[in-house]
């Protein structure tokens, strides 16, 4: 199984920041790699597809950068409705893995 | 607008059964894979399940591999997990997820999610 380490486990950050996520894959995954944003009792939200397609609707503060086995969610401009918990997750191969997410947290 | 709403969710005692469906709307369901995404409370996601556009192809992860049936019917459109042999640990929410093209690596649209409580 392809393994994903993301770091932080959490962060605290405040609006206006920019804030970087990273996320590692076990072995080069090209860009099979997905971002997602969970709010607490919601469903996850695709953000980023093929590690930097900005999914329709995403604001444009969101990217995504990197290939082979480290990835990167850049959020430019933190807003408050960016308080959430991000996951990656890999597509290169079965079983589909994600990360063990990221909380980003208000400071 | 993309929809997909779960049900059949509950409480169920351990080696129980339990079917959850998935109600699809706003998209062409025949043409894309579906697939089955659950979070066991306050833990990260685990995909478990696939079925490809057509239902002629599936993928089950081993953590439920023998105990869970996926399926759907197109002239419904509408997507199942017949879950059977329950244990404890497969307490979590299940989403139903669209996947965004034919290559079913990437989860567009999610449901609002179903909890299945495994327990005496």
């Amino acid at each position: 199984d392809i393994q994903m380490t993301q770091s932080p486990s959490s962060l605290s950050a405040s609006v206006g920041d920019r804030v970087t996520i990273t996320c590692r894959a076990s072995q080069t995954i090209a860009t099979y790699l997905n971002w997602y944003q969970q709010k607490p009792g919601k469903a996850p939200k695709l953000l980023i597809y093929a590690a930097s397609s900005l999914q329709s609707g995403v604001p444009s503060r969101f990217s995504g950068s990197g290939s082979g086995a480290d990835f990167t969610l850049t959020i430019n401009s933190l807003q408050s409705e960016d308080f959430a918990t991000y996951y990656c997750q890999q597509g290169y191969g079965k079983p589909l893995t994600f990360g063990q997410g990221t909380k980003v947290e208000i400071k | 607008e993309v929809q997909l709403v779960e049900s059949g969710g509950g409480l169920v005692q351990p080696g129980g059964s339990l079917r959850l469906s998935c109600s699809a709307s706003g998209f062409s369901f025949s043409s894309y894979g579906m697939h089955w995404v659950r979070q066991a409370p306050g833990k990260g996601l685990e995909h478990i399940s696939l079925m490809s556009s057509n239902g002629g192809s599936t993928y089950y992860a081993d953590s439920v591999k023998g105990r869970f049936t996926i399926s759907r019917d197109n002239s419904k459109n509408t997507l199942y997990l017949q879950m059977s042999s329950l244990r404890p640990e497969d307490t979590a929410v299940y989403y139903c997820v669209k996947d965004r093209t034919y290559l079913y690596d990437t989860f567009d649209y999610w449901g609002q999610g179903t909890l299945v409580t495994v327990s005496s």
